[in-house]
């Protein structure tokens, strides 16, 4: 069973440019969940769909930030204008049962 | 994060067990993960446990489930030079998963 893919795997931008991140989940997982991870820090969640609709996103910023996932499939989460404290790996997981399946994230450095 | 704490660091010799503790401040918890984190990699989930259980075990990981003073620790039996990376402990309440700052592991020669 092929894993959660996401790309690019680096990108690094300059302040006040935009960036988009795409995701494809796990075939079948309705649920698909955005993270960001800071350095030395966990990942804290930023958004979750289940299917093609959004169930939180209290904690994404959502002046910079936009994700959607519209055919209920893959994601893109977007940021626009970026910061340098959105420096950070940005993760994507889904699932369908009690347990997130994570891809490898995409490391993003803002200069 | 700021809801489930481990310590940062541990560093153990090859072939010793480690044991990486965690505490958390949700007492709804459904679930309790550990997840592994290779330099460079997404977290590999490595195993997890339902808040009604005290123990799993499975092959060398062993989780054990405080629930009363909400302490839940993963040991691993004979650690190899493999099972250094970052671990995670995260809890569950309802669909959320809130995550500690992860355990470093160093595993010495």
């Amino acid at each position: 069973e092929a894993g959660v893919a996401q790309s690019p795997r680096y990108k690094i931008i300059e302040k006040r440019q935009s960036v988009a991140f795409w995701c494809n989940p796990i075939s079948g997982h309705a649920t698909l969940y955005w993270y960001q991870q800071i350095l030395g820090q966990g990942p804290k969640l930023l958004i979750q769909f289940q299917n093609n609709g959004v169930v939180d996103d209290s904690q994404l910023p959502k002046d910079r930030f936009s994700a959607e996932r519209l055919k209920g499939v893959d994601s893109t989460l977007k940021i626009q204008p970026a910061k340098l404290e959105d420096s950070a790996v940005y993760l994507c997981a889904s699932t369908n049962t009690d347990t997130q399946y994570f891809g490898p994230g995409t490391r993003l450095t803002v200069l | 994060g700021e809801d489930v704490e481990q310590s940062l660091f541990l560093s153990v010799r090859e072939g010793d067990s480690s044991v990486i503790n965690c505490t958390y401040t949700d007492s709804s918890s459904t679930y309790l993960y550990w997840y592994k984190q290779e330099p460079g990699a997404g977290l590999q989930l490595l195993t997890y446990i339902f808040s009604n259980m005290d123990m799993k075990q499975d092959q060398r990981l062993t989780v054990l489930l405080n629930k009363k003073d909400k302490h839940l620790s993963l040991r691993i039996a004979d650690t190899q030079t493999g099972d250094s990376a970052i671990y995670f402990c995260a809890e569950r309440d309802d669909y959320k998963l809130s995550f500690g700052a992860g355990t470093t592991v160093t595993v010495r020669a």
